[in-house]
């Protein structure tokens, strides 16, 4: 079975450039959600979908950043303008149903450099 | 801060012994999950407990949930190499619609 897809699995970039993260959900789960891991601050969640509305964002850093889930198999994480704090590695995880006993699938991450 | 303490952050050990990694809280969780991260790659479950005293075991890892659902270990009997990883805890706090608390993790190095 697919598991959660995430691209690119590396990006480079300068600052105040558009950056767009994306993912494909696992076929089936209902909810999303996305994370920066950094060293600094470990693994932290930014906003969370269920069956594609966004449920909690005040993870979200700031207004440069935004997310959207148009359908149930693809999500975007976008950063416009980027800046070189927002270097990170960016996961993208599914679940089966949104209870806090369900598992998270964790894509491979998007690895995002801002010079 | 942290709603989940890991401890230890950095553990180095050789191929063979025991090891005991710890997540703490001042918070009660639904239930508690182990994740484990390896380099290049997204954290992958290990185990979910959702009863406090729950005691689980996976081959040579063994998970336990304390009374008060507020904290949890995981051990690991005779480490090998490929137990090398960031561990990961993550809670779920009531009526959190699914939303996991991370620990920051403890990296264990498993020598030959």
């Amino acid at each position: 079975d697919a598991g959660v897809i995430q691209s690119p699995r590396h990006e480079v970039t300068e600052m105040g450039q558009e950056v767009t993260l994306r993912c494909k959900p696992i076929s089936g789960h209902n909810s999303l959600f996305w994370y920066r891991q950094t060293m600094m601050r470990g693994l932290e969640l930014l906003i969370y979908f269920n069956n594609n509305v966004p449920i909690d964002d005040s993870g979200m850093p700031e207004d440069r950043f935004s997310a959207k889930m148009p359908n149930a198999s693809f999500s975007t994480l976008k950063i416009q303008p980027s800046e070189p704090r927002d270097s990170a590695v960016y996961f993208c995880a599914s679940g089966g149903t949104v209870r806090g006993n369900q598992p998270q699938h964790f894509g491979d991450g998007t690895r995002l450099s801002i010079l | 801060t942290q709603l989940l303490e890991q401890s230890p952050q950095f553990l180095s050990i050789q191929e063979g012994e025991n090891l005991t990694v710890y997540c703490n809280s001042s918070s009660v969780f639904s239930s508690l999950q182990w994740y484990r991260q390896e380099p290049g790659e997204g954290p992958v479950l290990l185990v979910t407990v959702v009863t406090g005293g729950e005691v689980k075991k996976l081959k040579r890892l063994t998970f336990q949930f304390g009374d008060a659902r507020k904290d949890s270990s995981l051990h690991i009997t005779a480490a090998q190499p490929g137990d090398t990883g960031l561990y990961l805890c993550a809670g779920a706090l009531t009526d959190s619609w699914g939303k996991l608390q991370f620990g920051a993790g403890t990296q264990v190095v498993v020598t030959p």
